[in-house]
């Protein structure tokens, strides 16, 4: 089954450039979506097809994809960015399809 | 607008079924292109997906967990219900009913709701 990997936490200050990875075996070909969760929280859409935001997104939260690592990008990192976010694509296989969510990782601003 | 509403017991005991209930409003699954899909979060651990429903009555599974779940709709009341047999302590976690366009992003949740296994 198709794995996606993301490291465990990140930390960044306030006002700098946050980059979360996600990494999966030609995840390029794949269209990754990403998600904020803050605790006690559903998740939030942030990103989807590897670079559009949902309306209501702030312009600092940007994607990337090529090879083997999609990256999510906050850009000017404020405190209320702090939370865990989630990469997720969807798989096939015959007739079977389904979808896979990357480990997660904790945002923590210093 | 769209929204989501999960239902269903907090408790369960080892070895019984567990039935949810997403209730929806703001879209039809009855419309081409919409999917409800089944997602759990353990306290403190990642995301994982369950299961999906489509408007066409196609059925997918986690491939690890597919001989436990059932997933069905009534497109007339708006809802999506789950079941997951044989219900272990592991199990305990917070259930998420989400909605997509197609087998693309989950655009819309529910706020979940927390599922605890135990005797």
């Amino acid at each position: 089954s198709y794995v996606l990997t993301q490291p465990p936490s990140v930390s960044v200050a306030p006002g700098q450039t946050a980059r979360i990875t996600c990494g999966g075996n030609n995840i390029g070909s794949k269209s990754v979506h990403w998600y904020q969760q803050k605790p006690g929280q559903a998740p939030v859409l942030v990103v989807y097809d590897d670079s559009d935001r949902p309306s209501g997104i702030p312009e600092r939260f940007s994607g990337s994809n090529s090879g083997n690592t999609a990256t999510l990008t906050i850009s000017r990192v404020e405190a209320g960015d702090e939370a865990d976010y989630y990469c997720q694509v969807w798989d096939s296989s015959s007739d079977h399809r389904y979808v896979v969510f990357g480990g997660g990782t904790k945002l923590t601003v210093l | 607008q769209v929204t989501l509403r999960e239902s269903g017991p907090a408790l369960v005991k080892p070895t019984q079924t567990l039935t949810l209930t997403c209730t929806f409003s703001g879209f039809s699954l009855s419309t081409s292109g919409m999917c409800v899909s089944w997602i759990r979060q353990p306290p403190g651990k990642a995301l994982e997906w369950l299961a999906l429903i489509d408007w066409d009555d196609d059925k997918y599974y986690s491939t690890s967990l597919k001989t436990r779940l059932t997933i069905s709709k009534d497109t007339s009341k708006n809802q999506v219900v789950l079941t997951m047999t044989n219900m272990d302590p592991v199990d305990t976690a917070t259930y998420y009913c989400a909605r997509t366009g197609g087998y693309s992003y989950f655009d819309y949740w529910g706020q979940g709701t927390l599922v605890t296994v135990s005797s």
